[in-house]
């Protein structure tokens, strides 16, 4: 059964850094490219960051751009996102998100909660 | 980047009703499309990919259709736990991107 589970959430204050970490399980982690999806409260989806399975290439959002990075650790079946410089509007619950062979984010994790307050 | 119009933005519909819910990209996005169910508290579901494929063990009431720009999900026979909201999203693109959802209420 393949399973994705988030944690590293918390409240934060404007400007602190957080590291999210998903680990894996019930396929083989490092064949398959993973994004992270995140959903303020009460709103809708919005795509984070993007990471192919030998972490050879790297998207983001340009809303988070030059603020969160994207890492796997294949051998850990770990994929991670480092969020520096956060703010009130990244406050959500962010999700892990496999991306199967046809390109479908097929399996989610059950997400952490971030949120950024002063 | 690819924008996703998707619409109404919420229906009310009774029980036994068939549902239609579009979607719409800036963009030709050829058919990679996705549908997903989410109901409050948590994770979206996958229901629908590649715009028609229905996932594994996802009911047959659910359907989708489309190509290009245009795609429509429906929901024949709407059951009690269909009531839920739906996004579509695009994975032509390796940025994503998701419609606004539409939240389907009981009637």
């Amino acid at each position: 059964e393949v399973q994705l589970v988030e944690s590293g959430g918390g409240l934060v204050k404007p400007g602190e850094s957080l590291r999210l970490s998903c680990v894996a399980s019930g396929f083989t982690f490092s064949s398959y490219s993973m994004n992270w999806v995140r959903q303020a409260p009460g709103k809708g989806l919005e795509w984070v960051s993007y990471i192919s399975s030998g972490s050879t290439y790297k998207y983001y959002a340009d809303s988070v751009k030059g603020r969160f990075t994207i890492s796997r650790d294949n051998a850990k079946n770990s994929l991670y996102l480092q969020m520096i410089s956060l703010r009130a509007e990244d406050t959500a619950m962010y999700y892990c998100v496999r991306i199967s062979g046809s390109y479908t984010d097929d399996y989610w994790g059950q997400g952490t909660l971030v949120s950024v307050s002063s | 980047d690819i924008q996703m119009t998707q619409s109404p933005s919420s229906l009310s519909a009774s029980v036994g009703d068939r549902v239609t819910i579009t979607c719409r990209a800036s963009q030709t996005i050829i058919s990679y499309l996705s549908w997903y169910q989410q109901k409050p508290g948590t994770a979206p579901k996958l229901l629908i990919y590649d715009a028609s494929s229905l996932q594994s063990g996802v009911p047959s009431r659910f359907s989708g259709s489309g190509s290009g720009t245009d795609f429509t999900l429906t929901i024949s026979n709407l059951q009690p736990e269909d009531f839920a909201t739906y996004y579509c999203q695009q994975s032509y693109s390796t940025q994503r991107a998701f419609g606004g959802g539409t939240r389907v209420e009981i009637k």
